[in-house]
């Protein structure tokens, strides 16, 4: 069982450039999301889905875009990367994240991508 | 809105010493909490979660309280081992992300834990 996969591990791009941070799972999840960890910053929420087709805004949005079209699949793309970008990545995931549902609310993750804008 | 505050790191202990981090919060309403881990090298995974005031989570050998009076979720462990060096983040749910009923989840920065044989 592979859990979250995310792709690349590490990656340096010069400022400007676009990428693709690759993340999937195959523990059949609704909720997928992305973190961005920076030094004294703890995890921020980047992007969220509550499943295929269904995206929304974290709270630090700007110069990303996600799809979710399969329920695996939630890659995250940097359009023009800027050097306040630099950080590791997270992508994580959950059968739900609604308080309702017996054992929701936890988060599998996966290992990080660390990116270097320069 | 929701916030979670860690003691400051690093901190570097003795095998079998006993270990506290503190943790307090400030949230509307009623929180779940949890504390996460990180070991070198890899994603961040759950430690043990509490769902209500005066619940005590536990696993492998650490345990956390759910004081609300406190509003405080401190981690402890009465013997660590060199196993347990890694990062430790507190996090809680509460707020609502949208209208699908899902819950944010907020970290605090991070605790490094060092245990040195």
């Amino acid at each position: 069982n592979a859990g979250v996969t995310q792709t690349p591990k590490f990656q340096v791009l010069k400022t400007g450039q676009s990428m693709t941070l690759q993340c999937a799972q195959d523990m059949n999840h609704e909720y997928m999301s992305w973190y961005r960890q920076d030094p004294g910053m703890g995890l921020r929420l980047i992007h969220y889905s509550v499943g295929a087709g269904i995206t929304d805004q974290g709270e630090v949005p700007n110069g990303y875009n996600v799809s979710r079209s399969t329920t695996e699949d939630f890659p995250l793309r940097l359009l023009s990367a800027a050097p306040s970008q630099t950080s590791v990545y997270f992508c994580a995931s959950s059968y739900s994240m609604d308080r309702g549902l017996s054992g929701a609310n936890v988060l599998t993750f996966g290992a990080g991508s660390r990116l270097t804008v320069l | 809105g929701d916030s979670v505050t860690q003691m400051e790191g690093p901190v570097t202990l003795s095998e079998e010493a006993f270990l506290t981090i503190n943790c307090t919060y400030t949230a509307t309403g009623y929180p779940s909490l949890f504390w996460y881990v990180q070991y070198p090298g890899e994603g961040l995974q759950l430690l043990l979660k509490a769902t209500k005031a005066d619940d005590k989570g536990s696993n492998k050998g650490f345990e956390a309280t759910y004081r609300k009076e406190t509003t405080s979720f401190h981690l402890e462990k009465g013997s660590v081992q060199v196993s347990d060096s890694a990062v430790y983040f507190c996090a809680l749910t509460g707020r609502l992300l949208s209208n699908f009923g899902n819950e944010k989840l907020t970290f605090g920065t991070g605790t490094r834990l060092t245990i040195i044989p």
